[in-house]
């Protein structure tokens, strides 16, 4: 059974260009949620997506935006990126029947620099 | 504000010297609170789920305390394995499922 994973696992961008990241959620999960963790930080709330819209989201500025396919794959796409758009970016996965969100799974994350 | 603190930043130990990790948080209407375990250039691993105040889980090593104000992660007779970085997070009750994440304890074990 495959976990949660993501794509690319490594990027370099420069600034002001525009970056897509693909997460496929853990078999059996329908909900996406995005996270940014910056070097020495933890994880920070972006936004999360479920039946394709997305239902809440964190301080993040509009350059944050993303999508979610029919069969619950998401991507995050970051426009006009800036030196402190560079992080770890996380994908987590849940089934929305629980109450909670307990037992996130993660993915492994995608590592971005922007020079 | 919701926030969540976490104490020390970082922590040495020597395998088999047991010791806490301490999380503070402050949030409206705590839903739940949720220690993960994310090693170097991994993705968080969750360990343990707490609800309400007086609640313990225990896994391995590992046992999960929380309280109105704070949670504790006990951690007994630790081994070189155990290193990593521990996040704690809550979900607050106005949330949907988002967590707010503590900065972490980055623990160090050496044989």
């Amino acid at each position: 059974d495959a976990g949660v994973t993501q794509s690319p696992t490594h990027l370099i961008k420069t600034r002001g260009q525009q970056v897509t990241l693909r997460c496929s959620p853990k078999s059996g999960h329908d909900t996406v949620s995005w996270y940014q963790q910056a070097l020495g930080q933890g994880p920070q709330f972006i936004f999360q997506y479920y039946e394709e819209e997305e239902r809440q989201r964190g301080n993040f500025p509009d350059r944050f935006s993303g999508h979610q396919f029919p069969n619950y794959s998401s991507e995050l796409n970051v426009n006009a990126l800036l030196l402190g758009d560079s992080a770890l970016y996380l994908c987590a996965s849940s089934p929305r029947t629980h109450a909670t969100n307990e037992k996130l799974f993660f993915g492994s994350g995608t590592q971005l620099s922007v020079l | 504000e919701d926030q969540v603190t976490q104490s020390p930043e970082a922590l040495r130990l020597q395998e088999g010297e047991s010791s806490s990790l301490n999380c503070s948080y402050t949030v409206s209407g705590l839903r739940g609170l949720f220690w993960y375990r994310q090693d170097p250039g991994k993705g968080p691993e969750f360990l343990f789920t707490l609800y309400s105040a007086g609640e313990e889980k225990e896994k391995e090593r590992l046992k999960a305390t929380l309280t109105k104000k704070e949670s504790f992660l006990h951690i007994t007779a630790p081994k070189p394995e155990d290193s990593a970085t521990y996040l704690c997070a809550v979900q607050a009750g106005g949330s949907q499922g988002n967590l707010i994440f503590g900065k972490g304890t980055k623990l160090s074990v050496k044989p």
